[in-house]
């Protein structure tokens, strides 16, 4: 059965810090994409970053480049997100899943992350 | 870059059929074959019910059905059921070799 689980979340003041991380088992890990979107009170799906099966690559939605990075260990199947300067707008349900083709086949629950004072 | 741009909302009752928009430029959905659609319960993971345009992974049923013209694709629901409700996302490969999501859509079953 395939499982990603995200943890991690919580709130956290505006320009801090927080690292949010995916377990993932089921599916081969180390040969997928994987992605993380997210999602806002009250809006829709945003993609915020994906990261190639070796970990050489990185890909950023604008609007969070120079504050997040994405991360993975293929040997522990875990998929990471490190969140710095964390503004309100950042307040969002952060979902990990894997990518194929520019397709997500499998998803997490998601974890909350919310930024506030 | 901004997102697919689908209707806020979309209705029907129980057996007819609704269809969903999702219209973006030549960068995007009129590039590329990987447009996908996602179908969103409050709470839950989202779930892939259609990619590279009109193709369904193992499972979904066939009332859901894809296509494209140009630079809009659509999602279309025939023969409606209560549990169809729910918020769709349409997703393109971009240029940069990244996704963007559209809006989204409520789907409401009358």
């Amino acid at each position: 059965e395939v499982q990603l689980v995200e943890s991690g979340g919580g709130l956290v003041q505006p320009g801090g810090s927080l690292r949010l991380s995916c377990a993932v088992s089921g599916f081969p890990f180390m040969i997928h994409y994987m992605s993380w979107v997210r999602q806002a009170p009250g809006k829709g799906l945003e993609w915020v970053a994906k990261i190639n099966p070796d970990g050489s690559g990185q890909s950023y939605v604008d609007s969070v480049k120079g504050r997040f990075t994405i991360s993975r260990d293929n040997a522990d199947n875990s998929l990471f997100l490190q969140l710095t300067s964390l503004r309100a707008e950042d307040t969002a349900v952060y979902y990990c899943a894997s990518e194929y083709w520019f397709r997500f086949d499998y998803w997490g629950q998601g974890t909350l992350v919310t930024v506030s004072s | 870059q901004s997102a697919l741009t689908q209707p806020p909302s979309a209705s029907g009752s129980p057996g007819q059929s609704v269809t969903i928009s999702c219209t973006g430029t030549s960068s995007d959905v009129g590039a590329y074959d990987h447009v996908s659609w996602y179908q969103h319960y409050t709470g839950k993971a989202p779930k892939l019910i259609i990619y590279e345009v009109n193709k369904r992974p193992s499972g979904v049923p066939d009332r859901f059905s894809g296509s494209k013209s140009g630079n809009t694709a659509s999602l279309t629901v025939s023969g409606l059921q209560a549990e169809d409700e729910a918020d769709y996302y349409c997703t393109s490969r971009t240029g940069r070799g990244t996704v963007i999501f559209g809006g989204g859509t409520k789907l409401t079953v009358l």
